[in-house]
């Protein structure tokens, strides 16, 4: 049981260059979400897809764009990468509350360096 | 708007010290609070929920709604609780979004 996987790990991109950062979850989960994180600013919440087939933005859209694939994948593309989105990226998705038979927490991938140049 | 705040970004302690992480939330309805941990190289990790009123490695957390915080004790800090902490506020009434907050990175000296 893998849970979240984020690929890559690693990336270097220079300014204006695109790339997708790939999310697979194999808990059935209905909610998935993408993160950034910097120094002093903890999560900021990016995307968010409640269940397969939607997707909304949260603090922090610009720039960016998802595509919930399936129930299992939630994908996250920078069309035109800027130095500002030097940053490491975590995808999770949630178990469903008490009445689904889960605790409501969110379960992270490894996370994703991606450094603009 | 829901917000929440973490006022240490570091907190340096001894072995064997108590600990207390701070955690204050801005929220108007009914709030459900989580800390998650993130150790060297690993990732994000649920620490405790407040739903569930445990002690987990030892840590405790109680929410109180009269001071809207949720701050993180434990009595005897041990090195391995060297991690960076995260307090997190989720929102069941906007798609169940969670917020987190900035970070205390806690380091226990030997």
């Amino acid at each position: 049981n893998a849970g979240v996987t984020q690929t890559p790990k690693f990336q270097v991109l220079k300014t204006g260059q695109s790339m997708t950062l790939q999310c697979a979850q194999d808990m059935n989960h209905n909610s998935m979400y993408w993160y950034r994180q910097d120094p002093g600013m903890g999560l900021r919440l990016i995307y968010y897809s409640a269940s397969e087939g939607t997707t909304d933005k949260g603090e922090v859209p610009n720039g960016y764009n998802v595509s919930r694939l399936n129930k299992r994948e939630f994908s996250l593309r920078l069309e035109s990468a800027a130095p500002s989105q030097t940053s490491v990226y975590f995808c999770a998705s949630r178990s469903s509350g008490a009445s689904g038979g889960g605790t409501g927490e969110l379960f992270f991938g490894e996370g994703s360096r991606l450094t603009v140049l | 708007a829901q917000r929440v705040t973490q006022p240490e970004k570091l907190l340096s302690v001894f072995k064997g010290a108590p600990v207390e992480l701070k955690c204050n939330y801005s929220y108007s309805g009914s709030p459900e609070l989580f800390w998650y941990v993130q150790y060297s190289r690993q990732r994000l990790q649920l620490l405790l929920r407040h739903i569930s009123r445990e002690s987990i490695k030892g840590f405790t957390a109680d929410l109180n709604k009269g001071e809207t915080s949720f701050h993180l004790k434990k009595p005897f800090a041990q090195e391995e609780d060297s991690a960076m902490y995260y307090c997190a506020l989720r929102v069941r009434d906007n798609f169940n979004k969670f917020y987190f907050g900035s970070g205390t990175k806690l380091n226990v000296k030997p």
